[in-house]
């Protein structure tokens, strides 16, 4: 069964830093991994995908990795600001299903 | 990307009454929506996947009866929380599929509340 795993839970860092966001799963046999932003009570906005077969995608000030021998995904978020503040949720595509299995999520705030 | 809408975006009912949510694709024809479930400071759950004509395919561990999805036409799918009992109260978030490469895409949600 499919696991994902975030860390951290929750980050508090101050307005301008450069952050790492981790995503592990246990199953390497997907489709590809999504990174998700989830404000409070809102429906979710895909940020970043990667196909099984890619190691990085980027997208303004965010990257996202993907070593799926590993099992491991980071999110890079540089230079940071209050907007950023959010929920991020990292999410494998199940080869083979199209099922999304997500994770617990790393709660983020950014300090002005 | 594809929109999706969600209705209600909240709703409160008393304990064993029926509640239904309605996903709407506004701008695609989805075959295939999905119905996801997050309890507060969790993450997000699949329910069912719901393809449009045919039944709905739930997770284990979900009630079919009590949750009732309908997926009659490629615009709209529903969701109906049947005889809800407080422990029902979460977000509902449904999305529609675009295929086993592409991203899905998320309606806003539905915060059901069951007193």
């Amino acid at each position: 069964k499919q696991e994902v795993t975030q860390i951290p839970a929750a980050l508090s860092v101050p307005e301008g830093e450069n952050l790492v966001l981790n995503c592990s799963f246990t199953d390497s046999a997907i489709y590809n991994l999504q990174w998700f932003r989830q404000d409070p009570g809102k429906g979710l906005t895909s940020l970043l995908l990667i196909q099984s077969s890619q190691r990085e995608q980027t997208s303004g000030r965010l990257n996202a990795s993907l070593d799926k021998s590993s099992g491991r995904s980071t999110l890079y978020i540089a230079a940071s600001q209050p907007g950023d503040s959010a929920t991020y949720l990292c999410a494998v595509n199940l080869q083979g299903a199209q099922k999304l299995v997500f994770g617990q999520g790393t709660r983020l705030t950014i300090n002005p | 990307g594809a929109v999706v809408s969600q209705h209600p975006s909240w709703v409160i009912c008393k304990s064993g009454t029926s509640v239904k949510i309605e996903c709407r694709s506004l701008d695609f024809q989805a075959t295939t929506m999905f119905w996801y479930r997050q309890f507060p400071k969790q993450s997000l759950m699949l329910m069912a996947t719901s393809n449009e004509g045919s039944k709905a395919t739930y997770e284990q561990g979900v009630e079919k009866d009590k949750f009732l999805i309908n997926h009659a036409s490629l615009t709209l799918s529903t969701l109906t929380v049947t005889s809800a009992h407080p422990e029902d109260s979460s977000f509902y978030i449904c999305s529609e599929g675009q295929g086993f490469t592409d991203t899905q895409y998320f309606g806003p949600g539905t915060r059901l509340t069951v007193l």
